[in-house]
């Protein structure tokens, strides 16, 4: 079984400003975890994703996520957030193949995030 | 080349009536899958298909809703006899063969099928 949680539904931040959107997630298999972006009137797609290596892991537009065991935790970060950062982001938990649950993605409720200028 | 495609866009449906949705994949994805986005609420797993392996409908919330795949492309979502609880945004996505299994996960989504259940 999966789940994840995503602390905060709407987060706002000035420009220029960290983001930090947080994620834990639960998982009797060893996860990957996924960051996706649904800008307004768009479907989701895949802003960086975990899945073996480095826990520290870069994607689009400057993101960046670290994947911490311990914590059970994947929380999303930005230096400096721009004005086009204003979106809702989506967390998302998957079985690795080999575990049989590879299939499903579980998503978080998801957090939206305004930028401020 | 062209994302998955949704059509409707919006439908607007009287409470007892039957609706489908399509969702056109992207060309040589031989995963498809379609989701629920309820407003305040995560992505809910409907329906998962790969190539000609009988599909995974775990996440079907009744007998009221079906999904097809023809030839192994085109999908169509129906809901027959639609509730109110039923309206939300139906989002397809789909996968291409190479990360279904070395990355799952990397979906391309569409741009969702809006439901209102009057």
């Amino acid at each position: 079984a999966q789940s994840v949680t995503q602390l905060g539904s709407h987060v706002s931040v000035s420009e220029g400003a960290l983001v930090l959107l947080r994620c834990n997630y639960s998982s009797s298999v060893p996860p990957y975890l996924f960051w996706y972006v649904q800008y307004p009137n768009q479907g989701l797609q895949l802003l960086l994703k975990y899945t073996t290596g480095a826990t520290l892991v870069k994607g689009i537009n400057g993101f960046e996520a670290e994947f911490k065991k311990s914590e059970t935790s994947f929380h999303l970060t930005k230096p400096s957030a721009h004005m086009s950062d204003a979106a809702e982001y989506f967390c998302a938990v998957s079985g690795t193949p080999l575990s049989g649950s590879a299939r499903q993605l579980t998503f978080g409720s998801g957090t939206q995030l305004t930028v401020l200028p | 080349g062209a994302g998955v495609s949704q059509s409707p866009s919006n439908k607007v449906t009287e409470k007892g009536k039957d609706v489908e949705l399509r969702c056109d994949p992207i060309s040589g994805h031989t995963a498809l899958y379609w989701y629920r986005q309820s407003l305040g609420q995560g992505l809910e797993f409907l329906i998962y298909f790969q190539g000609n392996s009988a599909p995974d409908k775990s996440g079907l919330p009744s007998d009221r809703f079906s999904a097809e795949r023809t030839g192994g492309s085109v999908s169509t979502l129906t809901i027959q006899r639609t509730q109110q609880e039923d309206s939300a945004v139906y989002l397809c996505a789909s996968s291409p063969p190479w990360a279904s299994l070395a990355a799952p996960g990397e979906l391309f989504f569409g741009e969702g099928s809006r439901l209102t259940v009057l």
